[in-house]
């Protein structure tokens, strides 16, 4: 079966980095994206990007492009094939980055949307 | 861009709960729903504006009219309650609706 499963939680300062990790099993994984969506407390889900697995082309949400410092993304997104694993990588950490952040699969989200989703991982930053 | 729902949908057990979501030229666009239980992840319950994964029940059932979707469920149970996310694009980037509160009394 489908599952996919994430990285516990973490506690991190304003200003640091964390990555998140989602392992996906129960399919072929190039055949397929991973998509990220987050989750603030009491709020709505906030896409954050896609990646496609076979060729590595990413897709990242615009609001989360134009944060960062010096004007670069604060957000990649990276795979391992050989582990079938995901990665989501947001740096320069603010305290309203404080959400449960989902990994989840997709064939193209524009169309077919996110099918499987991971347990969450909950993200809180604060000093 | 931005995607419109009500905040909250109330229904009695075993009536029809319908939920809209409107956007500009949606209707050029496919929408996806999710329900989401609390403390659980999101489910897919529509994608491709009509269509349902395996595993829905027939009950769950989308429509798309001119620049708005509606997620009709019919015969609501009281395990139907939940927040209910519509999900479409625009400029090649997803975005969610800002959720509907799906009361079942």
């Amino acid at each position: 079966q489908v599952q996919l499963v994430q990285s516990g939680a973490e506690v991190k300062k304003p200003g640091a980095s964390v990555n998140v990790s989602c392992k996906a099993s129960g399919y072929t994984f190039t055949t397929y994206g991973i998509g990220w969506v987050r989750q603030a407390p009491g709020q709505g889900l906030e896409y954050m990007g896609w990646i496609s697995i076979l060729n590595a082309n990413t897709n990242y949400a615009q609001k989360l492009q134009s944060y960062a410092l010096n004007f670069q993304g604060r957000v990649t997104m990276t795979t391992d094939t050989s582990t079938t694993t995901a990665y989501m990588e947001l740096r320069s950490l603010r305290s309203d980055d404080t959400a449960v952040y989902y990994c989840a699969r997709t064939a193209n989200p524009l169309v077919t949307g996110f099918d499987y989703w991971g347990q969450g991982t909950l993200v809180t930053v604060s000093s | 861009y931005e995607l419109t729902q009500p905040p909250s949908v109330s229904v009695s057990p075993g009536q029809t709960a319908s939920i809209t979501c409107s956007g500009d030229k949606l209707g050029d666009k496919y929408t996806c729903w999710y329900l989401q239980k609390p403390g659980q992840s999101p489910v897919l319950v529509i994608y491709e504006d009509t269509k349902r994964p395996s595993g829905i029940p027939e009950r769950f059932s989308g429509s798309i009219s001119g620049n708005t979707a509606t997620l009709t469920i019919r015969g609501t149970q009281a395990m139907d309650a939940a927040d209910y996310y519509c999900q479409a694009w625009d400029s090649r980037n997803v975005v969610f609706g800002g959720g509907t509160k799906l009361t079942v009394l």
